[in-house]
């Protein structure tokens, strides 16, 4: 299958930094690319859906401006915690889908563990 | 409002039988259906899909049901294999906006 790769895939950082996490798709170009965040033994909560070069769509209850995503081209996405809380530690995961048809499946990169101490 | 429910957090199988994961969605406008495979740390594996369009798709050792009526969806893995050990997650989509949403998957474990 595609190949979605994400970094990094372990960040810690201090309260009230700012840290960014990248995902590109290698071998495919994503139209679309979509941020997870799972919480410990839950489901993956969808943040937000991004088109190339278009602004991000975000889910009800999800700060656009702490979590900021740029989509600026068709194999990258990055997804910035702006003032990073502990609270705000979690596993984040990026997804890419592309090509014509919309059925294409989303292929996910391998996540990232964000401790915020 | 849960869109997309799985209602068992776990099941175990013996090795070789047949596992059945369970998968309930609510909204009526899904007509992309999609189990995922993750282990621990590491993002979500595509398995398999379903159109809406099918009642059956087939792929190796992994088949997926779709009972549109029932708004029920199963996959069905034969023979479990150890390997197979891991959280399945099954995931809509819908036309109109392309967003996935997952359930809250289901632990399964394939005893020896």
């Amino acid at each position: 299958g595609a190949v979605v790769s994400q970094h990094p895939s372990r960040v810690i950082c201090k309260s009230g930094t700012s840290v960014k996490i990248e995902c590109r798709s290698l071998d495919f170009q994503a139209t679309t690319m979509f941020w997870y965040r799972q919480f410990p033994k839950q489901s993956l909560m969808l943040m937000a859906t991004s088109n190339e070069g278009s602004k991000a769509t975000y889910e009800q209850g999800v700060e656009k401006d702490k979590f900021l995503i740029n989509h600026a081209s068709l194999t990258l996405s990055t997804l910035t915690v702006t003032s990073a809380h502990p609270e705000d530690s979690s596993f984040y995961i990026c997804s890419a889908r592309g090509g014509v048809a919309r059925t294409n499946e989303a292929f996910f990169g391998q996540g990232t563990r964000l401790t915020v101490v | 409002d849960q869109q997309v429910k799985q209602n068992s957090p776990s099941l175990s199988v013996q090795e070789g039988r047949i596992s059945i994961l369970n998968c309930d969605y609510t909204n009526s406008m899904f007509d992309y259906f999609l189990w995922y495979k993750k282990y621990p740390a590491e993002g979500p594996t595509f398995l398999i899909s379903i159109s809406s369009i099918k009642d059956k798709n087939e792929d190796g050792r992994f088949t997926v049901f779709l009972n549109k009526s029932a708004k029920h969806l199963s996959l069905h893995i034969v023979p479990s294999q150890p390997g197979d050990s891991a959280v399945y997650f099954c995931a809509a989509s819908a036309h109109r906006d392309d967003k996935i949403i997952f359930g809250k998957g289901t632990r399964l474990h394939i005893l020896p």
